[in-house]
């Protein structure tokens, strides 16, 4: 089964610092997909990247990475000069590419973790 | 502007009613999702549907159906509501069988007394 974990609960950094938000996943498959969704305080939660198990280049938008190591099974996300509008929940997710049964690309998600940035 | 939305916000309802929340996508997306969110568990699956009229149980079904009688309308039905479902339920919409995203809605708060 696929497991996702989000180790910190809670992060607060004062603004401009940078951040890394951890995520470590758990799957036996060797096709998968690895996400980030941000939840702000309005509650919905907003799509930030799709990476795929087969792509382990770096990304970079703005100041939002993201670092994806097979080797430790972790897909990390860094923001650089953080910001007050950076709090949020933040939610790394893992889909499998296998279909069983109707299990059509199903999401796990990890608990998330909150981002406080103090001005 | 590509939307999910759900029918309430809040939504107070007492233990034994049956409680009907409501998620409409105007994409033409195949595949609906309910959730719900609770603090320190993250957002668990409840049920999905990757076509009208069908349906297929998530991580904890139990105590809830859904419905889904057109392509755009995934219902999720509390048959009768009890204390431990008070929870932020969240809809989503995916297109297609990949691995796309899934755009999300606003969420109901619901609280059961």
């Amino acid at each position: 089964a696929q497991k996702v974990t989000q180790a910190q609960t809670e992060i607060s950094v004062v603004e401009k610092e940078d951040v890394t938000l951890d995520c470590v996943y758990e799957t036996r498959d060797t096709t998968y997909y690895l996400f980030w969704y941000k939840q702000p305080p309005s509650g919905e939660l907003v799509f930030l990247i799709r990476r795929n198990s087969f792509d382990e280049q770096n990304e970079i938008s703005g100041r939002y990475s993201w670092n994806f190591q097979k080797s430790t099974s972790s897909f990390n996300f860094t923001i650089t000069a953080s910001q007050v509008v950076d709090s949020a929940v933040y939610f790394c997710a893992l889909s499998e590419a296998s279909w069983s049964g109707g299990s059509n690309y199903k999401l796990t998600f990890g608990k998330g973790t909150l981002l406080t940035v103090n001005p | 502007d590509v939307k999910v939305t759900q029918s309430s916000r809040y939504l107070v309802k007492r233990t034994g009613e049956k409680v009907f929340l409501e998620c409409v996508q105007d994409m033409d997306h195949e595949n609906m999702f309910w959730y719900r969110q609770d603090p320190g568990l993250g957002l668990r699956l409840i049920y999905f549907s990757y076509d009208v009229k069908m349906k297929e149980k998530g991580d904890i079904p139990e105590g809830y159906s859904v419905s889904r009688e057109k392509k755009e309308r995934f219902s999720l039905i509390l048959e009768s509501a009890s204390t431990n479902q008070t929870s932020m339920y969240l809809c989503a919409s995916k297109k297609g069988q990949g691995a796309n995203e899934q755009f999300f809605g606003p969420g109901t708060r619901l609280t059961v007394l």
